[in-house]
């Protein structure tokens, strides 16, 4: 069964300070691998989405990047704000499915604390 | 432009009851989803609607039912609830199928049966 695992389960930080999120997955072949964030009581929202042939992608102070040949993933966050304490999510999208291709992890909850 | 927008937001049911969820989304969308999100899990999609006028099952469909009622609004209906039915809805959209576009969720109803 594809799967989409996260690492760590849950992270605490000091603000300021950088953190790497971790994703392996094991959908193949896959079209592309997204990240969203989702804040406590609300939901997830895009960060970002990389296709297979993308190496990396920033948005802000979040990067992300993608090793297709060992099927990982990680998020970095730089410079850690108190706003960035929230569920990050890895989804890969599966080619051979419709309507249900994105395979989502459980995600890594992140507290940024001062 | 408010995006996807779900009520209620919150509701408390009692076993065998019956409630209709409601979105809409104002961004023109074509695709539709829903899905449902409880502890230690990832998303898990429950029905989706690729365009106006068609709707599939998604990973976990036993219990609901939807209606794609136009281009702007999809329900999800409990017919009978039931206490394993309790957790967090979200209702989504994209321009086109998941595989390429990004989706946006709405806020989510976070529903408990008792």
């Amino acid at each position: 069964k594809n799967q989409v695992e996260q690492s760590p389960q849950s992270l605490i930080i000091l603000e300021g300070k950088n953190c790497t999120l971790q994703c392996n997955y094991t959908v193949s072949p896959f079209s592309n691998l997204r990240w969203y964030k989702q804040d406590t009581g609300r939901g997830p929202v895009s960060l970002t989405i990389m296709t297979f042939s993308e190496n990396t992608k920033s948005n802000g102070r979040y990067t992300a990047t993608l090793d297709a040949d060992t099927k990982q993933s990680s998020l970095h966050i730089t410079a850690s704000q108190l706003s960035d304490s929230a569920s990050y999510i890895c989804v890969v999208s599966d080619p051979t499915q419709a309507g249900t291709a994105l395979i989502f992890g459980k995600g890594t909850t992140l507290s940024v604390s001062s | 432009n408010a995006g996807v927008t779900q009520t209620p937001k919150f509701q408390v049911l009692k076993t065998g009851q019956s409630m209709t969820l409601q979105c809409a989304q104002d961004m023109n969308h074509n695709s539709m989803y829903w899905y449902r999100q409880d502890p230690g899990m990832g998303l898990r999609l429950i029905y989706y609607s690729a365009s106006e006028g068609t709707t599939d099952k998604g990973e976990v469909p036993n219990g609901y039912n939807v209606s794609r009622l136009n281009k702007r609004e999809f329900s999800l209906r409990l017919e009978s609830a039931a206490p394993s039915q309790t957790s967090v809805y979200f209702c989504a959209s994209s321009e086109g199928g998941p595989l390429t576009y990004e989706q946006y969720f709405g806020p989510g109803t976070r529903l408990t049966v008792t």
